[in-house]
């Protein structure tokens, strides 16, 4: 098993353009997360899926917005990137549903520059 | 608003030596999550600890945690090279799917 994948690894991008952040994962988890992680700020939650066919605002949503493809995939994307969006993006996913634990599991990350 | 508070936020420790990284919370909670991340890496789960007075051991590596006192600790017991890296905590909120995260305990360990 992959666990979970993320692509691209390394990204720059120009002030203004756009991309998406690719996230699969082989667990059958139900949730999935995208985070972003900044010099000594740990990581903050951009968006979630509980599960399939839902998506919530973490709390650092303003200028993202995912889709949750299907089951395995969850995608990011910055349709108009900023140098404040430079950043490491992990994505993650976890059984968590009715009840579950919560323990995540994290891809190894994208690490976005935006000039 | 949960709030999760880590201490010390950087520690610089010889091998040999052992010490306690101590995670704070500022709501009720029976659910909380130890990570490590190398530097340049991902997070890997440590511990996960879902109930009052939950101790998990693994190697030099000692998770614990209290609810009442909405405090878990990580025990690091004669510190090798090795356990160098990052340490966060992470708490989880009731009736939602989000972990609320500590600032992460960056520790070096000198040889």
């Amino acid at each position: 098993n992959a666990g979970v994948t993320q692509t691209p690894k390394f990204q720059v991008l120009k002030t203004g353009q756009s991309m998406t952040l690719q996230c699969a994962q082989d667990m059958n988890h139900n949730s999935m997360y995208w985070y972003r992680q900044d010099p000594g700020m740990g990581l903050r939650l951009i968006y979630y899926s509980a599960s399939e066919g839902t998506t919530d605002k973490g709390e650092v949503p303003n200028g993202y917005n995912v889709s949750r493809l299907n089951k395995r995939e969850f995608s990011l994307r910055l349709e108009s990137a900023a140098p404040s969006q430079t950043s490491v993006y992990f994505c993650a996913s976890s059984t968590s549903s009715g009840g579950t634990y919560n323990e995540q599991f994290f891809g190894p990350g994208t690490r976005l520059t935006v000039l | 608003e949960l709030k999760v508070e880590q201490n010390p936020l950087f520690l610089s420790m010889q091998e040999g030596k052992n010490y306690t990284i101590y995670c704070n919370y500022s709501t009720t909670s029976d659910r909380l999550y130890w990570y490590r991340q190398d530097p340049g890496k991902s997070l890997e789960s440590l511990f996960v600890l879902l109930s009052n007075g939950a101790v998990k051991q693994e190697g030099r590596l000692m998770a614990s945690l209290d609810t009442k006192a909405r405090l878990s600790t990580l025990h690091i017991t004669a510190a090798v090279h090795d356990l160098s890296a990052t340490y966060f905590c992470a708490v989880e909120g009731t009736g939602n799917y989000q972990l609320i995260w500590g600032a992460g305990t960056k520790l070096i360990i000198k040889p």
